[in-house]
């Protein structure tokens, strides 16, 4: 069967720092990334996405950067506020246009201490 | 807000009943997808939808799961005879052809006692 696990990987950082959260994808197939904000007993929530034409992607706050020869995806999150305390999620989309599924890495917890 | 939703939010049912959930994409979205969620996992793809079309299934949609799209906007996901390994998060996602983003409702709480 499969195995739950429960003990997802941890980042803790001082509120007003800078967060990096990092993903290995496993298709290089993959055409397109996303990165969801995931709170307790609440759907993913959109943060930023990049295409696999892109190295690089801005938004309010956060960067999203994309490295296609090592397959990793990082996110960064500047001036990191208490509000930002969630798990967060990479997604791909793979197989080159092939399929529309999203597939998700395992996800990380951000724990922002006041 | 005009976001995704999900009817109901949370769901207890004995091993063996038939559920049935419900999601309602943005409303200018022409594509809807299912996700299953268990703790502490990223969401599982269960199936998606262009329009009434189910154009995709995985393998995890086994004959016990059915998912229908009839007109195209509100979507439904019966599980039949469920089991304790049914219990899950069950999320709903919608977007538009010509984007990937896909935008997630709140989700069903299943619990299968």
């Amino acid at each position: 069967g499969e195995s739950v696990g429960l003990h997802l990987p941890t980042l803790s950082v001082q509120e007003g720092d800078n967060s990096i959260i990092n993903c290995a994808y496993s298709n290089s197939a993959s055409d397109y990334f996303i990165w969801y904000k995931q709170e307790s007993g609440k759907g993913p929530q959109f943060i930023i996405d990049i295409r696999s034409n892109m190295d690089k992607r801005q938004g309010q706050r956060v960067t999203v950067l994309l490295n296609k020869t090592v397959k990793h995806l990082s996110l960064q999150i500047a001036a990191t506020q208490p509000g930002d305390s969630a798990v967060y999620f990479c997604a791909e989309k793979g197989d080159g246009g092939a399929t529309n599924k999203l597939i998700f890495g395992t996800g990380t917890l951000l724990a922002v201490q006041p | 807000d005009t976001g995704v939703s999900q009817d109901p939010r949370h769901k207890i049912t004995k091993r063996g009943q038939n559920v049935t959930f419900r999601c309602d994409p943005i409303s200018e979205h022409n594509r809807l997808y299912w996700y299953r969620q268990t703790l502490g996992q990223g969401p599982e793809f269960l199936t998606y939808f262009q329009n009434e079309a189910q154009l995709e299934k995985s393998r995890l949609l086994s004959d016990r799961f059915s998912a229908e799209r009839p007109k195209g906007s509100f979507s439904t996901l019966e599980i039949q005879r469920t089991e304790q390994g049914d219990s899950a998060m069950y999320l709903c996602a919608s977007s538009n052809s010509g984007r990937d983003t896909q935008y997630f409702g709140p989700g069903t709480r299943l619990t299968v006692l």
